[in-house]
């Protein structure tokens, strides 16, 4: 599985979107980005993945470029609710392995 | 849909001691796993199985034993507990096995190990 790097930590303004940066360069073609998050050590909660295309659902937003080697998930109104550690994980095409990284604290503030 | 359930929530055992910890889901899922979380890191994976009667080892599974009788139910064994399995252990479940197909977790069981 390929490996990802986040930042350690960001801050948002509440009510404004949060960018989150994943640096994936390494992933290899059939291989699907993922977007968990973890709030106060509850279960990580999907977000929302993607293959080669640009995805985005009730939740969030995910931008692959088109080399893949990097995507950004976008929250387009965050709330303080939405403080939490977000992984980026790169998952293979089979088998249902994630491997987590440390993530990015995401800190929203009023 | 209950999704997955996970009991107990908290657990202290003393060094030797054997448990098992009970995870469910509702979804017809074929896929469960599970993972631990020590303090300040990201989840493990420990044990999973691709269908009932199918299990198979992942990247920390030593001091744990697993079975898939049915489809819903995918317990974790701790055979004779250690310090060292003190943790959150997290199980997930998905439909399929294909990188496609998003993996849903439990709530999480708090085991601490004296």
């Amino acid at each position: 599985d390929a490996k990802t790097t986040q930042p350690t930590s960001m801050d948002c303004a509440e009510g404004r979107a949060a960018n989150l940066p994943c640096n994936h360069s390494t992933i290899s073609g059939n291989e699907y980005v993922y977007w968990y998050r973890q709030i106060h050590s509850q279960g990580p909660q999907y977000i929302i993945h993607g293959l080669k295309n640009n995805e985005t659902n009730e939740m969030a937003s995910l931008i692959i470029t088109e080399d893949r080697k990097s995507s950004t998930l976008i929250l387009p109104h965050a709330t303080l609710r939405d403080t939490a550690v977000y992984y980026c994980i790169v998952r293979a095409a089979y088998g249902n392995k994630l491997v987590f990284g440390a993530g990015t604290i995401l800190r929203v503030k009023s | 849909n209950a999704g997955v359930t996970q009991t107990p929530k908290f657990q202290v055992l003393k060094t030797g001691q054997s448990m098992t910890l009970q995870c469910a889901q509702d979804m017809n899922h074929e896929y469960m796993s599970w993972y631990r979380q020590d303090p300040g890191m990201g989840l493990r994976l420990i044990h999973y199985s691709v269908g009932a009667g199918i299990t198979d080892q992942g990247e920390v599974p030593n001091g744990y034993n697993v079975s898939r009788s049915t489809t819903e139910d995918f317990p974790l064994r701790l055979l004779s507990a250690a310090p060292s399995q003190t943790s959150v252990y997290f199980c997930a479940s998905s439909y399929t096995s294909s990188g496609s197909d998003e993996q849903f977790f439990g709530p999480g069981t708090r085991l601490t190990v004296l």
